[in-house]
């Protein structure tokens, strides 16, 4: 059975402080691994992942994949406030198929 | 541009009824994909559209439906409706064949009661 699994399921961190969101997959026929930032409602797309060792980075946002651990880190250095949200991270298994993990919650603490 | 619209922003039905959600994708794309989102749990796949014509679906029982228009508009619909089938539901669009990066709407949040 496909699944992606999201660790921690939450967190609470201080202002400044550096985090790493985990998400381990086991899937058929994988294609990309996505990460997504969802705060009230709409999930907004941050990273698409699809070579092993790639470092992507945005800001104070990095992640990067494992293909033969199969998993992916999610980093953010010096978190503010507005960093406070649920991570998704989602798999692209074949054609058409996405499967998400639970995501984690992210509490910044001023 | 508008980003991906959705309508109605809350319904509230009863078991048994049928509800029909709605999903404006973002002009220029072709592509729709519709989400299921229980509260606490991660989205799940419920149908792929790619020039109305379904590309994918996902674990999802018959009662749920899913078309696409010639403006690449798209209607999910739901029959006889179940409690379990309270959830966010999320529409997302993509550019045309490159269903990776998807822009997620801002959903529909249905209660059955």
């Amino acid at each position: 059975e496909d699944k992606v699994v999201q660790s921690p399921l939450s967190l609470v961190v201080h202002e400044g402080d550096t985090v790493t969101l985990n998400c381990s997959y086991e899937v058929t026929n994988f294609r990309s691994l996505l990460w997504y930032k969802q705060e009230k409602k709409a999930p907004t797309f941050l990273f698409m992942l699809t070579s092993s060792g790639i470092e992507k980075k945005s800001g104070r946002l990095s992640s990067i994949l494992d293909k033969k651990e199969l998993f992916s880190i999610l980093n953010i250095t010096a978190t503010q406030t507005g960093d406070s949200a649920v991570y998704l991270c989602a798999v692209e298994a074949g054609r058409n198929q996405f499967y998400f993990g639970t995501g984690t919650s992210l509490t910044v603490i001023p | 541009d508008a980003g991906v619209t959705q309508s109605p922003t809350h319904l509230i039905k009863t078991r048994g009824q049928h509800v029909t959600l709605r999903c404006s994708p973002i002009s220029g794309h072709k592509s729709v994909s519709w989400y299921q989102q229980v509260l606490g749990q991660g989205p799940q796949f419920i149908f792929q559209y790619y020039e109305k014509e379904e590309r994918g679906r996902g674990n999802f029982p018959d009662r749920f439906s899913a078309r696409q228009f010639p403006n690449y508009s798209s209607e999910l619909n739901v029959n006889a409706l179940l409690l379990g089938d309270s959830a966010l539901y999320l529409c997302a669009s993509s550019r045309e064949g490159d269903y990776n990066e998807q822009f997620f709407g801002p959903g529909t949040r249905l209660t059955v009661l």
